[in-house]
């Protein structure tokens, strides 16, 4: 059983399209994050979400989204799409917000804007 | 302004041999380190971690160093096998402070162990 998973695992989509990328987990844990992989290689946090509040909000354009309606989901919503969304995007989870609370990652989705 | 650095974008060893791997962060604000493994197509799993009122911390064939006045970590893998070939992300948090629920990632060091 995946413990987190995403959806779809590929996303190949037109510039100007809106498109949404969907996050589970069933650990029972209470937070909840998006990390953004960019062409460089760096995994960057985007948001956090705790007990379906948002805890962490980087600076990512207001375009980006988030949603979590209930502990055991994060989804991202990403409007107007440009080509420098094209990244990996990468959903985790972990009991708390504290460093020693192991982040487990999801598979990621490849999103690709043409 | 990337916090945390791994300066080697690959590293190739023979299996049985030591393969080290290199991190550096900036920012002074950090306190606890964790390092990251990841297979193609899949996402990062967490390997080992270390506190900064520590300098070492050991767990089976990986062992984790760190040098606080260098501003600097390490991950000894001994003995390297071919499974360890992944990529490995070095990630930075803190108790408290802009750091605190959030992890600072380096660009990864792709480690290939040779049979």
């Amino acid at each position: 059983d995946t413990a987190v998973s995403q959806t779809p695992k590929y996303l190949v989509t037109q510039m100007g399209n809106d498109k949404s990328i969907k996050c589970e987990q069933n650990l029972g844990h209470d937070t909840m994050y998006w990390y953004k992989q960019d062409s460089k290689k760096f995994l960057k946090i985007m948001f956090s979400y705790n007990n379906k509040e948002l805890i962490i909000n980087e600076t990512v354009p207001n375009r980006f989204s988030p949603k979590s309606p209930d502990k055991a989901h994060l989804n991202l919503h990403i409007n107007s799409l440009e080509l420098g969304d094209s990244a990996v995007y990468f959903c985790a989870s972990s009991q708390g917000q504290g460093p020693t609370d192991t982040q487990y990652f999801g598979p990621g989705t490849r999103l690709t804007v043409l | 302004d990337q916090q945390v650095k791994q300066n080697s974008p690959s590293l190739s060893v023979q299996e049985g041999r030591i393969s080290i791997l290199n991190c550096d962060y900036t920012n002074s604000m950090f306190d606890y380190f964790l390092w990251y493994k990841k297979y193609p197509a899949e996402g990062p799993t967490f390997l080992i971690s270390i506190s900064s009122i520590k300098d070492k911390n050991e767990d089976g064939r990986f062992t984790v160093f760190l040098n606080k006045s260098a501003k600097h970590l390490s991950l000894h893998i001994v003995p390297s096998q071919p499974g360890d070939s992944a990529v490995y992300f070095c990630a930075a948090s803190a108790w408290g402070g802009t750091s605190y629920g959030k992890l600072t990632f380096g660009q990864g060091t792709i480690l290939t162990v040779h049979p």
